[in-house]
């Protein structure tokens, strides 16, 4: 089955450059979530996007944007690097907008990551 | 969202069943119970996600008591391959604006041996 891809894989970058991830959602899913977690440490969510638009926020920095575009695809762009960067991003998919009532999590499909390390 | 607590870590041997504790004194009636399975450098695998007493999925148990403060993952029969980590997560997805996003706490770092 298809799983969630995210591109590139490694990258490595300098202070104060700029980075972008991308992340394909599994098909007709339509619910994209970014987390970072950093060595040693839990995953933290960071922005999220239900039907290209976005959904909520977390700890996302004010150097960190987001979007997603017509196609579910969402990209996470990076500016002003800084070491503390330095971390496994991922994207996480679903299928389906919370409801507003109470209920369950939708099941996120997690994908492999992207390791980003920022020298 | 409720606070969660579980173990740092733990140790098992291949074969013998494994059950990790969670406790969520402040969970909200709305609230259910997720818990995701994380090996090293890979993102996060659900496991299963219940909301009052047994629910069982072809990989793994959720017992829930009736107070809901607590809850235990159980894992049947571990293999080497069990090795990862388990977070425990609380939530109602339309609440506190989690809007489905996963908050993960302190997960539980499970060991299998030979």
């Amino acid at each position: 089955a298809a799983g969630v891809i995210q591109s590139p894989r490694h990258l490595i970058k300098e202070k104060r450059e700029t980075a972008t991830l991308k992340c394909y959602p599994i098909p007709r899913h339509d619910t994209v979530y970014w987390y970072q977690q950093g060595p040693g440490q839990d995953p933290q969510f960071l922005i999220s996007f239900y039907e290209k638009m976005q959904s909520d926020k977390g700890s996302i920095p004010d150097r960190f944007s987001a979007q997603q575009f017509s196609d579910y695809h969402s990209e996470l762009n990076m500016s002003s690097l800084e070491l503390g960067d330095s971390a496994l991003y991922f994207c996480a998919s679903s299928l389906g907008r919370p409801s507003k009532g109470s209920g369950g999590y939708n099941e996120q499909f997690f994908g492999p990551g992207t390791r980003l390390t920022v020298l | 969202l409720a606070k969660t607590t579980q173990p740092i870590s733990m140790d098992s041997y291949e074969g013998q069943e494994v059950n990790i504790t969670c406790s969520h004194n402040n969970i909200a009636t709305n609230d259910y119970i997720t818990w995701y399975q994380q090996f090293p450098s890979q993102g996060p695998r659900f496991i299963i996600q219940g909301y009052k007493t047994k629910v069982t999925n072809e990989v793994a148990s959720l017992f829930i008591p009736a107070d809901r403060k607590s809850s235990t993952l159980s894992l049947p029969r571990v293999s080497l391959s069990d090795t990862a980590v388990y977070y425990c997560l609380v939530g109602d997805r339309a609440r506190g604006g989690s809007q489905g996003n996963l908050i993960f706490g302190k997960g539980t770092k499970l060991s299998v041996k030979p």
